[in-house]
């Protein structure tokens, strides 16, 4: 297994530009989501997605768009990049989601660093 | 509402000292579980142990050691002879039963620094 895998690693994109940022993972998890981490702030949460079809709002989702089509892939879209994005980007997946009082370890990829000039 | 505080912002030690990193929650729920995750230089993020809730039993695995204290909301985290390999970023994180989405709150990290 690869595991959840980024693409690109970095990025720099000018203001106004729109990307996305890469999320796969092949462990048939359910559950994805999408932090940001910034300095002395630890990770935010921005999108999350349960399931195939479903996706949900985080602490911070202004300016990013997601879709969940499938599975495996959970794409974040910055629509039009501003420099108050400038930070760095984990994707996470877990089999499951809160439910009876479970919950299950998240695991992240290895990060996608974007700067917005 | 929920939060992660790790008080130490960054901590230096000689190696093969030990260090304790502390992580302090709340959480209004009785059921939530705790995490540790490693941020090396390299950027990734490694887990390193969960904890739920019901469970107060104090874990080691090698030279990590987590003492996990309900009473005073405590998840500390203790590296024995530490090593430079050991230098890296320590988060703690909270989930529980108040979100729908498995969202983990992270405290802000502490930098440890491991001198040869």
């Amino acid at each position: 297994n690869a595991g959840v895998t980024q693409t690109p690693k970095f990025q720099v994109l000018k203001t106004g530009q729109s990307m996305t940022l890469q999320c796969a993972q092949d462990m048939n998890h359910e559950y994805m989501s999408w932090y940001r981490q910034d300095p002395g702030m630890g990770l935010r949460l921005i999108h999350y997605s349960v399931g195939a079809g479903i996706t949900d709002q985080g602490e911070v989702p202004n300016g990013y768009n997601v879709s969940r089509s499938t599975t495996e892939d959970f794409p974040l879209r910055l629509l039009s990049a501003a420099p108050s994005q400038t930070s760095v980007y984990f994707c996470a997946s877990s089999y499951s989601i809160p439910a009876g009082g479970k919950t299950d370890t998240q695991y992240f990829g290895p990060g996608t660093r974007l700067t917005v000039l | 509402a929920q939060k992660v505080t790790q008080a130490q912002t960054e901590i230096s030690v000689v190696e093969k000292e030990d260090v304790t990193l502390d992580c302090v929650y709340e959480t209004r729920d009785t059921t939530y579980y705790l995490f540790w995750y490693k941020q090396p230089p390299s950027g990734e993020l490694v887990f390193l142990i969960r904890r739920n809730s019901f469970d107060e039993q104090n874990e080691i695995s090698g030279r990590y050691s987590w003492n996990f204290q309900k009473s005073t909301s405590s998840f500390n985290f203790t590296i024995t002879a530490s090593q430079v390999v050991d230098s890296a970023v320590y988060f703690c994180a909270l989930s529980d039963l108040s979100n729908t989405g498995n969202q983990f709150y992270f405290g802000t990290g502490t930098s440890l620094t491991v001198i040869p």
